[in-house]
């Protein structure tokens, strides 16, 4: 089975930290993506990777970057985090016919 | 990308048959149609894929015509389990860049 984890499943962080977002797959696919998803508001995508050191930003990638070192590792970070970033954060990677597989997320709470 | 259109919710019976119709009236020759299921507190899962006319799979099929300009969704015989939210998705899954654009799904409740 895919596994795609992510490092927190719970995370609360003050105003203007700086946050890591971790998410490890496990089944070698090129394609990652981070989304968050807000109630009533659905899944919007940040930024995908579709190899290692490539990216692309996605809907809404203002006030994130993200990093690819690693084909199996795509991370997620929040330079300075602010209360509007408060949401469920979802990491996923694909296969080349285009399943995407979900990690558990992460729900971020910033005071 | 292709915009897709759902119903925003529906209602259900256990052991009914539930259709959910999706319109994607630009479709791109390219594009696949996708369909997950997400439940609270959960990432989605993956459901069916399709490109055209009919594909089933151990949980769902997926009805698409020749035109491709919607699909339907087909859960034959739900349970209480499968209150979820389902999304239809359109895209070159074939791209290197391609991403998913998820909409606002359709909100599934099944009733006892």
């Amino acid at each position: 089975d895919v596994k795609v984890t992510q490092s927190s499943r719970y995370l609360v962080k003050r105003t203007g930290e700086k946050v890591f977002l971790e998410c490890v797959q496990d089944m070698d696919h090129e394609n990652m993506f981070w989304y968050r998803q807000d109630p009533g508001l659905g899944l919007r995508l940040i930024y995908f990777s579709y190899d290692v050191k490539m990216k692309e930003k996605g809907d809404i990638p203002e006030g994130y970057s993200v990093s690819r070192e690693k084909k199996e590792r795509f991370s997620l970070i929040l330079e300075s985090a602010s209360t509007n970033q408060t949401s469920m954060y979802l990491c996923a990677s694909a296969t080349y016919t285009g399943e995407q597989y979900f990690g558990p997320g992460t729900r971020l709470t910033v005071t | 990308l292709a915009k897709t259109t759902q119903p925003i919710s529906m209602d259900s019976y256990e052991g009914q048959e539930v259709n959910i119709t999706c319109s994607h009236n630009n479709i791109a020759t390219n594009d696949y149609i996708t369909w997950y299921q997400q439940f609270p507190s959960q990432g989605p899962r993956f459901i069916i894929q399709g490109y055209k006319t009919k594909v089933t799979n151990e949980v769902a099929s997926l009805f698409i015509p020749a035109d491709r300009k919607s699909s339907t969704l087909s859960l034959p015989r739900v349970s209480l389990s499968d209150t979820a939210v389902y999304y239809c998705l359109v895209g070159d899954v074939m791209d290197s860049s391609y991403k998913l654009i998820f909409g606002s799904g359709t909100r599934l409740l099944v009733r006892p």
